[in-house]
């Protein structure tokens, strides 16, 4: 059955600092892998997701994540944080021939000045 | 235009009461899913409707949770006779088709009870 680990509930940073926060997935088949990012007092959003294709994906703020199969990761980094990136970050897989959407339990990402 | 609202945005009931929480969708979005969302816990699937196919309900953690979707459009979520461990922000997502979709969620319900 999938399942997906975040090891990271907390990820501290200093503004323009890189950050990596961790994803890991299990799975038998092929999947689909997202991002989900959910701001203070608002609702979750996509911030990216891997379907097929080039292993790397990027969104439209600077964030990009990897999928390395071997693996089994779809790590999210970005080189340069900002404070607006304070918020709390998903990930979630979906194996191809389900309909289910499995989430992480999250990584608090803070971005300190 | 219009994103996914859920009402009500909050709820307080005393253990034992019955609750409904209803979930408007994105006009045109086939697929319906709720979540429960849990203090140090990620997004807890619950269900998932799919146009006019029967719902996946392997996710519901029990007889006493139930949801229906009339229409293929808005859906409610109902927790019979509620515990205290039923306390969490649920929260509703629609999509255009299946789940390598983008999912837009609603606010969610804040569900406290007592």
């Amino acid at each position: 059955a999938q399942s997906v680990t975040q090891l990271d509930s907390q990820v501290p940073v200093f503004e323009e600092a890189p950050v990596e926060l961790r994803c890991n997935y299990s799975s038998s088949v092929s999947v689909y892998l997202f991002w989900y990012v959910q701001y203070p007092n608002q609702g979750l959003q996509l911030l990216l997701k891997y379907l097929s294709g080039s292993t790397l994906v990027e969104s439209i703020n600077g964030f990009e994540a990897e999928f390395n199969k071997s693996q089994t990761s779809f790590h999210l980094r970005k080189p340069s944080v900002h404070i607006s990136d304070t918020a709390e970050y998903f990930c979630a897989v979906s194996e191809w021939n389900t309909d289910k959407l499995i989430f992480g339990t999250g990584t608090r990402l803070q971005v300190f000045p | 235009g219009a994103g996914v609202s859920q009402s009500p945005s909050n709820k307080v009931t005393e253990k034992g009461k019955d609750v409904e929480l209803r979930c408007d969708p994105i006009s045109g979005h086939t697929a319906l899913y709720w979540y429960r969302q849990s203090l140090g816990q990620g997004l807890e699937f619950l269900i998932y409707f799919q146009g006019n196919s029967a719902p996946d309900k392997s996710g519901l953690p029990s007889d006493r949770f139930s949801a229906e979707r009339t229409g293929g459009s808005v859906s409610t979520l109902t927790i019979q006779r509620t515990q205290q461990e039923d306390s969490a922000v649920y929260l509703c997502a629609s999509s255009l088709g299946g789940t390598w979709d983008t999912q837009y969620f609603g606010p969610g319900t804040r569900l406290t009870v007592l």
